[in-house]
């Protein structure tokens, strides 16, 4: 499969700890997005890169949450101090800043705090 | 900002029936229009699209309808089958905006009995 990867899939923490995710685009993609997603509701976009540089950052991203993309390819979303609010799945998607408007979501990383 | 509003929140249909599901929006300025579908466990995936300079559009068993003057767009699927039952989703994004940055109503559940 050769599409947006997302890793782990599944991950259970305690309050209080801290949580990172990997997100792996599709390789010739330039944009890639974070957003959280929480049961009945649709995704909710968190911030986005283009290349290396993160561009633009919702206010849904508070401080604890912090994401990178150092090499332009790969990016990580880091959440510390976690609370059971942030309970949710987080979704990265991919795409090309030429290609107009086709976005391509990974499968998303489910996080439970409990 | 952008609100997305998409109704019903659940829909269940017999196979060979047809299923719509309505999306309103608040942007005026928005003009891009799509839907995505998202089975159970799986990633988003995008099924069909419009844009603000057409009023309709089909792709086999599925056609979206766009009323820009109402702010309100519809998905259609027609010849129902199991395989189609899902969460879908519409979107908006307004002119000049990063397509990531669409704005998601919160998903339609729709059920195909067989």
């Amino acid at each position: 499969d050769t599409g947006v990867s997302q890793d782990p899939r599944h991950k259970i923490t305690k309050r209080g700890q801290n949580v990172t995710f990997r997100c792996d685009p599709i390789s010739e993609h330039n944009r890639l997005y974070w957003y959280r997603q929480t049961l009945g509701q649709g995704p909710e976009f968190l911030t986005y890169f283009q290349n290396e540089a993160q561009l633009e950052k919702s206010r849904l991203l508070s401080d604890r949450f912090s994401a990178e993309r150092p090499k332009g390819s790969f990016s990580t979303l880091e959440i510390q101090r976690t609370e059971q609010g942030d309970s949710a799945m987080y979704l990265c998607a991919s795409s090309l800043a030429e290609s107009g408007n086709t976005i391509y979501f990974g499968e998303g990383s489910w996080l439970t705090v409990v | 900002g952008e609100n997305v509003e998409q109704h019903p929140s659940t829909l269940s249909v017999q196979e060979g029936d047809s299923a719509v599901i309505k999306c309103t929006y608040s942007d005026s300025a928005s003009n891009y229009f799509p839907w995505y579908k998202q089975e159970l466990g799986k990633r988003p995936q995008l099924i069909i699209d419009i844009r603000s300079n057409v009023g309709e559009k089909k792709d086999q068993r599925i056609a979206v309808t766009l009323n820009k003057t109402a702010k309100h767009f519809s998905l259609h699927i027609t010849e129902t089958q199991p395989e189609d039952s899902a969460v879908y989703f519409c979107a908006a994004r307004p002119v000049n905006t990063n397509a990531g940055k669409s704005t998601f109503g919160d998903g339609t559940t729709l059920t195909v009995k067989p």
